[in-house]
């Protein structure tokens, strides 16, 4: 059964710093790894998808990479800003229903 | 503007009495799902579908019932329901798997 794993479960930076957020997961039969960010009230946004063939996605100051034979996956965020403050999931999509499995997120508050 | 819907956003009812939760998109994805949202368990899958007439069960299903009888529509229906199924409901879409899910708001439902 796979697990995704996030940790820490939360995380408090100043403004400015550099972060590096973390995803694990157990079995590497995997379609994608995908990143999502959570605000208080909203619903889920996609932020980046690697396929499993690739090595990592940019989008702007984020960049996701992913190492399937190991089973993780970092979210990079540049120059933080408090407008980056939200929970961060990671989910990887497997199977035939084409599942995501989610990990827990990682509540990340971005201290101006 | 691309979306999912999902109505109504809030609702507290008491156990027994049939609701159904409507979710809608605009963006003629064939893949929809449900997921439920509860502290310290993360994300789970309940129902998914792969096109019209075509669904199947996830990871939680029991006390739940779905339909596609179109596109662009999936209600997630709560025959009888119970305090255990209090949660945050999201329902999800995509062109195809292996492809960046869309997530609607949530649902917050509340049962006595």
């Amino acid at each position: 059964k796979q697990e995704v794993t996030q940790i820490p479960a939360a995380l408090s930076v100043p403004e400015g710093e550099n972060l590096v957020l973390n995803c694990s997961f157990t079995d590497s039969a995997i379609y994608n790894l995908q990143w999502f960010r959570q605000d208080p009230g909203k619903g889920l946004t996609s932020l980046l998808l690697i396929q499993s063939s690739q090595r990592e996605q940019t989008s702007g100051r984020l960049n996701a990479s992913l190492d399937k034979s190991s089973g993780r996956s970092t979210l990079y965020i540049a120059a933080s800003q408090p407008g980056d403050s939200a929970t961060y999931l990671c989910a990887v999509e497997a199977g035939a229903n084409s599942k995501l499995t989610f990990g827990k997120g990682i509540t990340l508050s971005v201290r101006p | 503007e691309a979306q999912v819907t999902q109505n109504p956003r809030y609702l507290i009812t008491v156990t027994g009495k049939k609701l159904t939760v409507t979710c809608s998109q605009n963006m003629n994805h064939e893949y929809m799902s449900w997921y439920r949202q509860d502290p310290g368990l993360g994300l789970r899958q309940i129902y998914y579908s792969m096109n019209v007439e075509v669904t199947d069960k996830g990871d939680v299903p029991e006390g739940y019932k779905v339909s596609r009888k179109e596109k662009r529509n999936f209600p997630l229906i709560l025959e009888s329901p119970s305090p255990n199924q209090t949660s945050l409901y999201f329902c999800a879409s995509s062109l195809w798997f292996n492809q960046p899910q869309h997530f609607g708001d949530g649902t917050r439902l509340s049962i006595l």
